[in-house]
C-alpha cells in the first residue's frame, strides 16, 4: 500500500539556520498539507496547497515559512530563519477521498 | 472558533474492560469528525470518519450533534489497542485536532 514518505525523520539545526523539511504525497493525490506538533501539544494545521500554490495557511505560517512543489513528487516546506519555538514534529499529509493520509514526521530540533 | 477538545491526556484500562475516548467539538455547521490513530513509533492513521459509520477493530464513535460529541467506544479492549488517540474536526480543508487521549491497556 503506498504511503506518504518523509525525510529526514530527524533534523538538528542551529537558529537562524534555513531547513527544508521533504515529503513524497501518494501519487495521484492532489492536495497535501503540512502539519506540526510541538512536545506535549496539539498538532496544527499550518497550510495547504493544490494545484501548485497555496489554498490556505495558518497564522502559524508567515514570512519565514514556504512551500514548493519543486517537481512531480517532491513537496517541501522550508523555514528560512530557524527560531527554538520552531522545535516540533512536522507531519505532511495528502488527501484521497477526503481521507488525509499522513507521514511519518520529521522532529526538528532546534538549538 | 472552531475547536476540540478532549478532556482526557490518559485513560488506563484493564484488558478486557470496555473503552470511551471522549472528544466534544465546537462548529458552527454540519461537523465532519475523524479519529486518528497512532501507534508507539508509527504515524497518524485515521481509524474512522463520522459518515462511514463503520466499526473498525471494535471500535465505533456516533455523532451526537445534540452534545456536539463525538466518543470513541470498544466494548472490549485489547492490549494493542494501547496508543494515541486524536480525535480531528474537517474545516474547509485543513484539520482540527484535540490535544489526543493516551490509552494505556493493561493485561
Amino acid at each position: 500500500e503506498p504511503e506518504v514518505t518523509q525525510t529526514p525523520s530527524h533534523q538538528v539545526t542551529q537558529m537562524g539556520q534555513e531547513v527544508i523539511l521533504r515529503c513524497v504525497p501518494i501519487s495521484n493525490h492532489l492536495y497535501f498539507y503540512w502539519y506540526r506538533q510541538i512536545l506535549g501539544q496539539k498538532v496544527e494545521f499550518l497550510v495547504s496547497f493544490y494545484n501548485n500554490e497555496i489554498s490556505e495557511k495558518s497564522e502559524i505560517f508567515d514570512d519565514q515559512f514556504s512551500v514548493e512543489r519543486p517537481d512531480g513528487s517532491n513537496f517541501t516546506l522550508k523555514i528560512r530563519s530557524t527560531k527554538l519555538e520552531d522545535s516540533a514534529m512536522y507531519f505532511c499529509a495528502s488527501l484521497y477521498q477526503e481521507t488525509q493520509y499522513f507521514g511519518p514526521g520529521t522532529r526538528l530540533l532546534v538549538l | 472558533a472552531q475547536r476540540v477538545t478532549q478532556p482526557e491526556k490518559l485513560l488506563s484500562v484493564f484488558k478486557g474492560a470496555p473503552v470511551e475516548l471522549k472528544c466534544n467539538y465546537s462548529y458552527s455547521g454540519s461537523p465532519e469528525l475523524f479519529w486518528y490513530v497512532q501507534y508507539s513509533r508509527q504515524r497518524l492513521q485515521l481509524l474512522l470518519r463520522h459518515i462511514s459509520r463503520e466499526s473498525i477493530k471494535g471500535f465505533t464513535a456516533d455523532l451526537n450533534k445534540g452534545e456536539t460529541s463525538f466518543h470513541l467506544k470498544k466494548p472490549f479492549a485489547q492490549e494493542e489497542d494501547s496508543a494515541m488517540y486524536y480525535c480531528a474536526l474537517r474545516e474547509g480543508g485543513k484539520l482540527i485536532f484535540g490535544q489526543g487521549t493516551e490509552l494505556s491497556v493493561k493485561p
